[in-house]
């Protein structure tokens, strides 16, 4: 079983639509949480953390469910330029601080 | 955020020979380490730089294949030696700052060996 497991998609969408994407974790000593974006060809961007509280930025929703080890993350009235694919990311800090990265889930955005 | 430069961003480079890639951060950090990304592949960590020690390897990864300096705390380098095709990639630089636990990366060194 991989350590973090996304669904690759692609998810196609019309513009304005919402879409989740999900993603779960195997090590249940993992401390924090993020999202990564990564555009075509470039290095990934810290899009948001992910609390236990769950947190909202904008049109952007992540929650984290410790219990089944499970995140999300909520895109509402989609834009075109959120296109991209969507990194989860587990950070055990026991671990010498490293980050175990799922494989992403692409997004494409329609007009 | 962190401001992260990488040189080269880009090279085409024949088998059997290495090629050194540099890290510049704009401020001090605690954490530096080396990515690479293959082609559709997600992100896999060679090793943590360590400031005035040998690097950290993550599994199937070696000292004598990618070694790896940190002489101080806002640069690293990275050698890819004797390089194959298998090596095409690119090759991420991530810090952590200093006071922080959220990870930024560098724009990455795109790599070619023919």
């Amino acid at each position: 079983r991989k350590e973090v497991e996304q669904d690759p998609g692609p998810f196609n969408v019309p513009e304005g639509a919402t879409v989740a994407f999900n993603c779960t974790y195997s090590n249940s000593a993992s401390q924090s949480f993020f999202w990564y974006r990564q555009d075509c060809r470039k290095e990934p961007k810290l899009l948001m953390s992910v609390y236990s509280s769950g947190n909202e930025d904008g049109r952007f929703t992540a929650q984290l469910n410790r219990a089944s080890q499970y995140i999300s993350l909520l895109i509402r009235d989609s834009k075109l330029s959120d296109s991209a694919t969507y990194l989860c990311v587990v950070w055990d800090r026991g671990n010498t601080g490293k980050l175990i990265f799922g494989q992403g889930t692409t997004l494409q955005v329609k007009p | 955020s962190a401001v992260i430069s990488q040189k080269p961003s880009r090279d085409i480079c024949q088998r059997g020979t290495s090629l050194t890639i540099q890290c510049q951060v704009d401020s001090q950090v605690t954490m530096m380490f080396w990515y690479r990304q293959q082609p559709g592949q997600s992100l896999t960590l060679i090793a943590t730089a360590n400031q005035g020690s040998e690097a950290t390897y993550e599994s199937g990864f070696v000292i004598d294949k990618f070694p790896i300096s940190r002489p101080n705390l806002t640069f690293s380098t990275l050698t890819v030696s004797n390089m194959s095709p298998e090596d095409s990639s690119i090759y991420l630089c991530s810090v952590v700052k200093t006071g922080s636990y959220e990870q930024y990366f560098g724009p990455g060194t795109r790599l070619t060996v023919t």
